[in-house]
């Protein structure tokens, strides 16, 4: 199974900073992977798939990058909505896996 | 609009078994691949398993494999996660989720139902 390895498990920042979180892949998925966001007691939001593709409604200042094995995921301009945690999922083949998160906080 | 539901959590003793089930409504269901995703408390989310839209392929994470199964009824809009031989490390809240066609990523999620497995 692919392992994902997500960086780093958490993050302070204030609002208005530029983010980036990093997610590796234990072996090479094309551009097969997705970011998501997921606030306390909330469902996961799908922001960003195939690496780099903004899902509908998402707001421009979040941004994927990558392809192989390293994805980049970043947040121009935080907002105060933005402070959650993170995941990337590697939907390159099955089973599908998860990194293991990085929460945002504020600083 | 665009939903899905998911039911049939609660607390059950290791050994037992438990159904959950996730009505969905306002897409065709039977269109779209759907996947059980879990996240046990205070920690991250667990990819659990995929069915195809036509429920030919199934697909299940290794700490999972041979205890649940993955089910679909298309013409009642409803995905169901079989749970057998539970152990206390399946507690978590479970989600439903939808594959973004051609793509994998899971674009669409319920809210979640909570198993717990306790004695």
């Amino acid at each position: 199974a692919i392992q994902m390895t997500q960086s780093p498990s958490s993050l302070s920042a204030s609002v208005g900073d530029r983010v980036t979180i990093t997610c590796r892949a234990s072996q090479g998925i094309r551009n097969d992977l997705g970011w998501y966001q997921q606030k306390p007691g909330k469902a996961p939001k799908l922001l960003i798939y195939a690496a780099s593709s903004l899902q509908s409604g998402v707001p421009s200042r979040f941004s994927g990058s990558g392809s192989g094995t390293d994805f980049t995921l970043t947040i121009s301009s935080l907002q105060p909505e933005d402070f959650a945690t993170y995941y990337c999922l590697q939907d390159y083949n099955y089973p599908h896996s998860f990194g293991q998160g990085t929460k945002l906080e504020i600083k | 609009q665009v939903q899905l539901v998911e039911s049939g959590g609660g607390v059950v003793q290791p050994g037992r078994s438990l159904r959950l089930s996730c009505a969905a409504s306002g897409f065709t269901f039977s269109s779209y691949g759907m996947h059980w995703v879990r996240q046990a408390p205070g920690k991250g989310l667990e990819w659990v398993a995929v069915i195809w839209y036509d429920g030919s392929n199934k697909y299940y994470a290794d700490s999972v494999k041979g205890r649940f199964t993955i089910s679909r009824d298309n013409s009642k809009n409803t995905l169901y996660l079989q749970m057998n031989s539970l152990r206390a490390e399946d507690t978590a809240v479970y989600y439903c989720a939808r594959d973004l066609p051609g793509v994998r990523s899971l674009d669409v999620w319920g809210k979640g139902t909570t198993v717990t497995v306790s004695s």
